[in-house]
C-alpha cells in the first residue's frame, strides 16, 4: 500500500511569490491535514480537510490556504511568501476525520526555502 | 506554544527499556494522548495513542496517569533503530498539538 506522497520534495522561492504544495493521501483515506515544522516553533497544525471540506484551521494568517479534491488529494497554497515561511511542510492522512482517536500517516514533507 | 513538556534529550543503552516522560498540565478531558517519532529527513511516524487506560501495541506501551496530567512512553527493549525524536502529542479539535520532542540517543 503506497504511503502519503508529497510533491515537490524541495522548493526554493523568492519573497513575495506564491507556492502550491501537493499531497496524495493513502488510498481510502479521506482526511488530510497539513503541518508546518520549523526549528523555532516545532510542528504546528495548519488545517485539516475531510471530504473536500475544511474542518479545522490552525493559527496561521490568511496567506495560508488549502483545498481538497474529490479524489482526496490536497493542495496547500502560500501567497506573498515571507522569509519566515521557510519550513518543512508535512501532510498527514487518516481514515477518520479529526485526529482525536485515529492514527495519522505522514508524508516525507516538502522543504520550502524562501530567499 | 506547545501544551506538553518533555525532556530535551535522553540516553539509553541498546536492549534496555526506555521510559520517556511527558507532562500534560492543561489537557482537556476529551483530548487523546498520542506519541509520534521522527527520524532525520522523514515525516513523523505514529507510535501509540490512548485516552485514559494504559495501551500496548507491537511498538511500545503507553502509561497514562490517573489524573491524565502525565504519560510515559515505554520502549521495552530499545534498539539502535529506535534512535529518533519522540513527540508527545495531544489530539483534539485543533488537530494534533505536538510538544517540542525528546531526542532519544541509543548507545550500543
Amino acid at each position: 500500500k503506497a504511503g502519503v506522497t508529497q510533491t515537490p520534495r524541495y522548493l526554493i522561492k523568492t519573497r513575495g511569490q506564491q507556492v502550491t504544495l501537493s499531497c496524495s493521501p493513502i488510498s481510502g483515506h479521506r482526511s488530510v491535514s497539513w503541518y508546518q515544522q520549523t526549528p523555532g516553533q516545532g510542528l504546528q497544525f495548519l488545517f485539516e480537510y475531510f471530504s473536500e471540506t475544511q474542518r479545522n484551521k490552525g493559527n496561521f494568517p490568511g496567506r495560508f490556504s488549502g483545498r481538497q479534491f474529490s479524489n482526496s488529494r490536497s493542495e496547500m497554497n502560500v501567497s506573498t511568501l515571507e522569509l519566515g515561511d521557510s519550513a518543512l511542510y508535512l501532510c498527514a492522512s487518516s481514515l477518520l476525520p479529526g485526529t482525536v482517536n485515529t492514527e495519522a500517516f505522514f508524508g516525507q514533507g516538502t522543504r520550502l526555502t524562501v530567499v | 506554544d506547545a501544551k506538553t513538556t518533555q525532556p530535551n534529550s535522553m540516553e539509553s543503552n541498546e536492549e534496555e527499556p526506555v521510559h520517556l516522560p511527558c507532562n500534560h498540565s492543561t489537557i482537556s478531558g476529551t483530548d487523546y494522548i498520542h506519541w509520534y517519532r521522527q527520524l532525520p529527513s522523514q515525516g513523523p511516524e505514529y507510535v501509540i495513542h490512548g485516552l485514559t487506560s494504559n495501551v500496548n501495541n507491537r511498538m511500545a506501551s503507553l502509561a497514562i496517569a490517573e489524573d491524565r496530567k502525565s504519560s510515559t512512553l515505554i520502549l521495552h527493549r530499545a534498539t539502535l533503530r529506535d534512535a529518533a525524536v519522540y513527540y508527545c502529542v495531544e489530539g483534539g479539535a485543533d488537530g494534533l498539538t505536538f510538544g517540542k520532542g525528546t531526542h532519544l540517543i541509543i548507545q550500543p
